[in-house]
Order: structure tokens, then C-alpha cells, then sequence
């Protein structure tokens, strides 16, 4: 089926590395969000696009968090100078755009930092 | 003060218990309410939208106070496979963005 796709799937960085994870929103889905998820912790939100607008970027940690859906489609949050804080599961959510509409999520990016 | 609170527990339950979960939320201008299920290192899946009247869906009820700001899902006749982290789900008015309490764990036992 086609939900949503992150990739990769698992990524260890050392620190100070730069990252960058990807997100392919289900087809036709406007809205797009970034989900931070510590080990036993609710996802925290990070980021939303509708369409290529970045609406919300009020949960990014740091200016070293960057996300852009250049073509309101696929997504890329990157992450510069990680720090081992950053190690967490990225969780990558799209929507039809109305807020009734329930937000899908993607399988997660586990990013280790070392 | 979080702004979504719920009990992590677990709860360890007999198969065809009945269990209830209570989340409080802080802020009065939420306006959506959800439940959704996590597996172990998968993904949040939506379980129900809670609507002000109360709903149910098979053994699922989720109930809402707006007055006393409190959430709660019942399961009735526990499965095992009801086995997950409950995570009770807000949405701001006026916002797209969700607010995740920390979850419940729930683990049914044969």
C-alpha cells in the first residue's frame, strides 16, 4: 500500500556529523509533519508544511534542525552538528490538510548518535 | 505541567478484562481529541477521534469531559493482542499540530 515512506530506516552518526532523513507523504496528502520520539516518551511536534509552506516550525530544539518540502511533496529534515541529545526516532506524518482528517505516520527514522 | 498527562503504568491485565485509561489535557482551547496505539518500535496508529457525546467502536469507548478537561478509553474483554502503548492525542484550536501525552502501556496476560 502506499502510506507514507521514511527513510532510512536506521542511521548511526557520529557526533558532529551532519544528518538528513526523508519523508514521502502519501499521495495527495497537503499537510506534513516531523514527530520527535525519545525512548519512552509521546512523539513531540517539530515541524508542519502545507504544501511547500512551512506553516509551524515552533518545535524545532535548534537553529542546527532544518526541515524543507521544496516541491510539496517530499520532505527532508536535516539535522547539522548532531549531539547525542539528538538520538531519537524521527517520525514523519501527513494529512489530507483539513484538521478532522486523521495524520498517518510513517514507519520512523531511528537515528542514533554516537 | 505537561500539556497531555497520562498514567504510564503498565497495566497488566487478564484476556477478557475490562481496563480503563484517563488522560487530563491543560489546555481549555483544545477542540480534537484522539486515541492512538503504538506496537513496540512501530509506528502511532489512530484507534478513534473522541467526540463530545462519547463513541464507541466494538470494545472501544472513549469518553470526554470538556468541564473537567479528562479523557478516557475503556476496552472491554481484553485480547491479547490489545497489548500496545495508548497515546491520548489533542489538537489546539486553531492548529494542526498534535499534542501526545507520554502513553499507556497496556500488556494483556492468557
Amino acid at each position: 500500500g502506499a502510506g507514507v515512506s521514511q527513510s532510512p530506516r536506521y542511521k548511526v552518526a557520529k557526533r558532529g556529523q551532519d544528518v538528513a532523513l526523508r519523508c514521502d507523504p502519501i499521495s495527495g496528502h497537503v499537510s506534513l509533519f516531523w514527530y520527535q520520539q525519545a525512548l519512552g516518551q509521546g512523539p513531540e511536534f517539530l515541524t508542519y508544511f502545507q504544501n511547500e509552506a512551512q506553516l509551524d516550525k515552533s518545535g524545532l530544539p535548534s537553529d542546527r534542525f532544518f526541515a524543507e518540502r521544496p516541491e510539496g511533496s517530499v520532505s527532508t529534515l536535516k539535522i547539522q552538528r548532531t549531539q547525542q541529545e539528538d538520538s531519537a526516532v524521527y517520525l514523519c506524518a501527513s494529512s489530507l490538510g483539513d484538521r478532522d482528517q486523521p495524520q498517518h505516520f510513517g514507519d520512523g527514522t531511528r537515528l542514533s548518535i554516537l | 505541567r505537561k500539556e497531555v498527562e497520562q498514567d504510564p503504568g503498565p497495566f497488566n491485565v487478564p484476556e477478557g478484562a475490562t481496563v480503563a485509561f484517563n488522560c487530563t489535557y491543560s489546555n481549555s482551547a483544545s477542540q480534537s481529541f484522539f486515541w492512538y496505539r503504538q506496537d513496540c518500535r512501530k509506528e502511532p496508529k489512530l484507534l478513534m477521534s473522541v467526540y463530545s457525546s462519547g463513541n464507541e467502536d466494538g470494545r472501544f469507548t472513549a469518553q470526554l469531559n470538556r468541564a473537567s478537561q479528562y479523557i478516557s478509553l475503556l476496552i472491554r474483554d481484553s485480547k491479547l493482542s490489545d497489548s500496545a502503548t495508548y497515546l491520548c492525542v489533542v489538537n489546539i484550536n486553531n492548529t494542526d499540530k498534535l499534542i501526545f501525552g507520554t502513553g499507556t502501556r497496556l500488556q494483556v496476560f492468557p
